[in-house]
């Protein structure tokens, strides 16, 4: 199985800062990415696929990057309502693996 | 707005069958690839499979050979079965969607806690 590893596990940033979450696949996987959020008690929600396309909906200071073996989800703003965790995951080979997941808190 | 909602037994007992169905609203059954993920307390996510149009699926090999998926679009619903549940088979599951492939979800449900316990 392709493994995703995160970074870091927990961020703790302010209000319009710029934070990135990083994502390591233990082989090459393309572009092959898809991130989500994940609030509690919520459905997660789809904001990247193939690595920097945006899902419909999703505010513009959401942007992913990379190829091959790492990726990243930067946000440009961080909002208030950014507080959760946001999981990768990759998509190049079954079984589709996530990564253990990074909690984004607001300071 | 596609909307999903698990439902299901909360408790299920070791070496017994969880058996969880996803309600699809605002969507046709048929024209999405429909997915299972699970999370275990402290855990990351695990895929655990699709199935589309009741014909193709795809399932986690560490799964082996205790799932099962179906489709029942009378109803615009679509159910997992897990069968020889133990402890660790004790989760959140979310039903998901893909309007594109098997791949990514663009739609989830909010998860269901099942516990294994006698």
């Amino acid at each position: 199985d392709t493994q995703m590893t995160q970074s870091p596990s927990t961020l703790s940033a302010s209000v319009g800062d710029r934070v990135t979450i990083t994502c390591r696949a233990s082989q090459s996987i393309g572009r092959w990415v898809a991130w989500y959020q994940k609030k509690p008690g919520k459905a997660p929600n789809l904001l990247i696929y193939q690595a920097s396309s945006s899902e419909t909906g999703v505010p513009s200071r959401f942007n992913g990057s990379g190829s091959g073996a790492v990726f990243a989800l930067t946000i440009s703003s961080l909002q208030p309502d950014d507080s959760a965790t946001y999981y990768c995951q990759q998509y190049n080979t079954y079984p589709l693996t996530f990564g253990q997941g990074t909690e984004v808190e607001i300071k | 707005q596609v909307q999903l909602q698990e439902s299901g037994p909360g408790v299920v007992k070791p070496s017994e069958t969880l058996s969880l169905t996803c309600s699809v609203s605002n969507v046709s059954i048929g024209s999405y690839y429909w997915s299972w993920v699970r999370q275990p307390p402290g855990k990351r996510l695990e895929w655990l499979g699709y199935i589309y149009k009741a014909e193709t699926t795809n399932f986690n090999p560490s799964l082996k050979s205790r799932v099962t998926m179906s489709i029942d679009t009378s109803r615009n619903q679509f159910s997992l079965n897990l069968t020889s549940v133990t402890a660790a088979d004790t989760a959140v599951y979310y039903c998901a969607g893909g309007s594109k492939s098997g791949w990514y979800a663009d739609c989830w449900g909010q998860g269901t806690l099942v516990t294994v316990s006698s």
